[in-house]
């Protein structure tokens, strides 16, 4: 089974503070996505990486970050966290070249970040 | 960008079938249709793709419109355990998704 694991299931941080936001996956895949989740607004896209050290901007990248050294693991930083990055954080991975599930994504737990 | 139209909430009795709707009138024509689910205090679970007929697996079935604007996830016999909020989405496009509550 494929495996997407965050560093953290409950991160508390202050104002200002540089917060690092570390997924892994363990099933090779090419792409790997960093999401974050409000009420009533769905999962929203913040970045998203196609292979190592490339990265695309997605709808929401403004205040955030990202690294892609090594293809299992893609980070997603907050240079300097403010209250409104408060959110649930989720970080997933999926393939472009598997014919069975083309495309699927696979979901970590998810990192619940509350910035004070 | 595709852009996916689903209603915000439905309700299904145990152990009906509940069909979810999803309008996907922009999607191009290589893009599979992805449903996705998220439970409660998890992230989102894959539960079925397609791309231009219906599909089947042990979790539910992808209904596909011939002209691929609309697709419809079905399953087939709503458990408590399956009320979660159902996502439609092409590519790595999230909407707000359909809160499905399962009533006993």
């Amino acid at each position: 089974d494929v495996k997407v694991t965050q560093s953290s299931r409950y991160l508390v941080k202050r104002t200002g503070e540089k917060v690092f936001l570390e997924c892994v996956q363990d099933m090779d895949h090419e792409n790997m996505f960093w999401y974050r989740q409000d009420p009533g607004l769905g999962l929203r896209l913040i970045y998203f990486s196609y292979d190592v050290k490339m990265k695309e901007k997605g709808d929401i990248p403004e205040g955030y970050s990202v690294s892609r050294e090594k293809k299992e693991r893609f980070s997603l930083i907050l240079e300097s966290a403010s209250t409104n990055q408060t959110s649930m954080y989720l970080c997933a991975s999926s393939s472009p070249y598997r014919l069975a599930d083309t495309d699927t994504q696979y979901f970590g737990p998810g990192t619940r970040l509350t910035v004070l | 960008d595709a852009k996916t139209t689903q209603p915000n909430s439905m309700e299904s009795n145990e152990e009906e079938p509940v069909h979810l709707p999803c309008n996907h009138s922009t999607i191009s024509g290589t893009d599979y249709i992805h449903w996705y689910r998220q439970l409660p205090s998890q992230g989102p679970e894959y539960v079925i793709h397609g791309l231009t007929s219906n599909v089947n697996n042990r979790m539910a079935s992808l209904a596909i419109a011939e002209d691929r604007k609309s697709s419809t996830l079905i399953l087939h016999r709503a458990t408590l355990r399956d009320a979660a909020v159902y996502y439609c989405i092409p590519l790595a496009i999230f909407g707000t998704g359909t809160r499905l509550k399962v009533l006993a």
